[in-house]
């Protein structure tokens, strides 16, 4: 079985500020992870994925996260954000195996990011 | 434009009346899956499918049924609709391979009264 944690329900922040969204995951297999961004009343739209290649995974709109096996952690980070960022995030895993878990991705709870001007 | 498509974007039901939300999408993908997002709970799986003709339950897949008897097709229904079944819907679509993530459509915004 996988789990998502997302260890913040929302964060905000001011416009050009820093920032870092914590998600946290369990998988019995080894995993791809994966964050997506949904804007008011739209869709999700996939920002970046980890796929057991390079740890550093950059992304779309300045994104980027780093996995970490030993903490089973995936942050996304944004070194300046901006108002259109306003948004909320959520982080997914997806077990490379696992019999009936495979193929599923299983979802955080979702982080609301507020940027202020 | 390639992707996935919801039919209906909005509908309100009356406690007790049936209907039956549409998804489509046209990249040949195996998978195909329908989430239920409700406030402060992320998404939840309902039912997904691994490909055409095979179906199989999620998370919450009670008050839910589905079918997919043409590999781009996917489809929800609701039987008895109930107010705790006021949500948006999620379909989405994948290749097989998990290194793949999902397409997701646009939503659908059901309010039962």
């Amino acid at each position: 079985a996988q789990s998502v944690t997302q260890l913040d329900s929302q964060v905000p922040v001011f416009e050009e500020a820093p920032v870092e969204l914590r998600c946290n995951y369990s998988s019995s297999y080894s995993p791809s992870l994966f964050w997506y961004v949904q804007h008011p009343n739209k869709g999700l739209q996939l920002l970046l994925k980890y796929t057991s290649a390079a740890t550093l995974v950059k992304g779309i709109n300045g994104f980027e996260a780093e996995f970490n096996k030993s903490q089973t952690s995936f942050h996304l980070r944004k070194p300046s954000v901006h108002i259109s960022d306003t948004a909320e995030y959520f982080c997914a895993v997806r077990p490379n195996a696992g019999g009936t878990s495979y193929g599923k991705l299983t979802f955080g709870q979702g982080t609301i990011l507020t940027v202020h001007p | 434009n390639a992707g996935v498509t919801q039919t209906p974007k909005f509908r309100v039901l009356k406690t007790g009346q049936s209907m039956t939300l549409l998804c489509a999408q046209d990249m040949n993908h195996e998978y195909m899956y329908w989430y239920r997002q409700d406030p402060g709970m992320g998404l939840r799986l309902i039912h997904y499918s691994v490909g055409e003709g095979t179906t199989a339950k999620g998370e919450v897949p009670d008050g839910y049924n589905v079918s997919r008897l043409k590999k781009q097709n996917f489809l929800l229904g609701l039987e008895s609709a109930a107010p705790s079944q006021t949500s948006v819907y999620f379909c989405a679509s994948s290749y097989r391979a998990s290194r793949h993530g999902y397409t997701f459509g646009s939503g659908t915004r059901l309010t039962v009264v």
